[in-house]
């Protein structure tokens, strides 16, 4: 399986809402990630999970809050979020770091705040 | 400083040709170079990786070149096809000190038939 599935495909949401995003990779990698994108822009890293502990969040606001219950699996948790949070948001993983290791992403998640 | 440039945002080219697409950082730091290749709808994927000490690789029908003292490096791909339609991210990491995976602008192509 070289497949990183993401769930939902689609969400729609609104600012008092909570929510949240799943990821899984079954390739055995140990390092996973969350990017966020926006159209026509480049993703842009938020998390890194490595061995199942966050190693660099990028000055993520606290509305974005992500988790990883074990190594397959990638949570991002949603609270009060801003319509300018509207982007796709991606999930990838690699076998682990340092990152000479290439990038699996998943298709996303298409993410519209109302 | 942390920024990759990327040109041309976008480009045409007739099937049979040569895309190129540009890529140039200024931190000296970075030493991972891959390209990722985006369809619409799907996540990056990535197509070919260069580091530093080697100034061209090449891999089927794409071939990176690596500049080192201009600090720029390029994305060849030969014999275009309509199926290579797609945005083009290159992209610069640092694998030591502080972590960084930075992308450029992109570069949206389309190959016409």
């Amino acid at each position: 399986d070289t497949e990183v599935t993401q769930t939902p495909k689609h969400l729609v949401m609104g600012m008092t809402n909570k929510k949240s995003l799943k990821c899984e990779q079954h390739m055995g990698h140990r390092a996973m990630y969350w990017y966020k994108q926006k159209a026509k822009k480049p993703p842009e890293l938020m998390f890194v999970y490595s061995y199942e502990k966050l190693s660099i969040n990028e000055s993520v606001p606290s509305r974005f809050s992500p988790e990883c219950p074990n190594s397959s699996l990638l949570n991002l948790h949603l609270h009060a979020l801003q319509p300018e949070d509207s982007a796709l948001y991606l999930c990838a993983s690699s076998p682990g770091i340092p990152p000479m290791y290439e990038q699996y992403f998943g298709p996303g998640t298409r993410l519209t705040v109302t | 400083q942390q920024q990759v440039k990327q040109s041309p945002q976008s480009l045409i080219v007739q099937k049979g040709g040569i895309s190129i697409i540009n890529c140039a950082y200024e931190n000296t730091a970075f030493d991972y170079f891959p390209w990722y290749q985006q369809f619409p709808g799907k996540g990056p994927a990535l197509l070919i990786a260069i580091r530093p000490d080697v100034s061209e690789k090449k891999e089927g029908r794409f071939t990176i070149s690596f500049n080192k003292s201009a600090k720029q490096f390029s994305l060849h791909i030969m014999d275009s096809q309509p199926g290579d339609s797609a945005t083009y991210f290159c992209a610069a990491v640092t694998t030591s000190g502080t972590y960084k995976y930075i992308f450029g602008t992109g570069t949206r192509l389309k190959v016409l038939a």
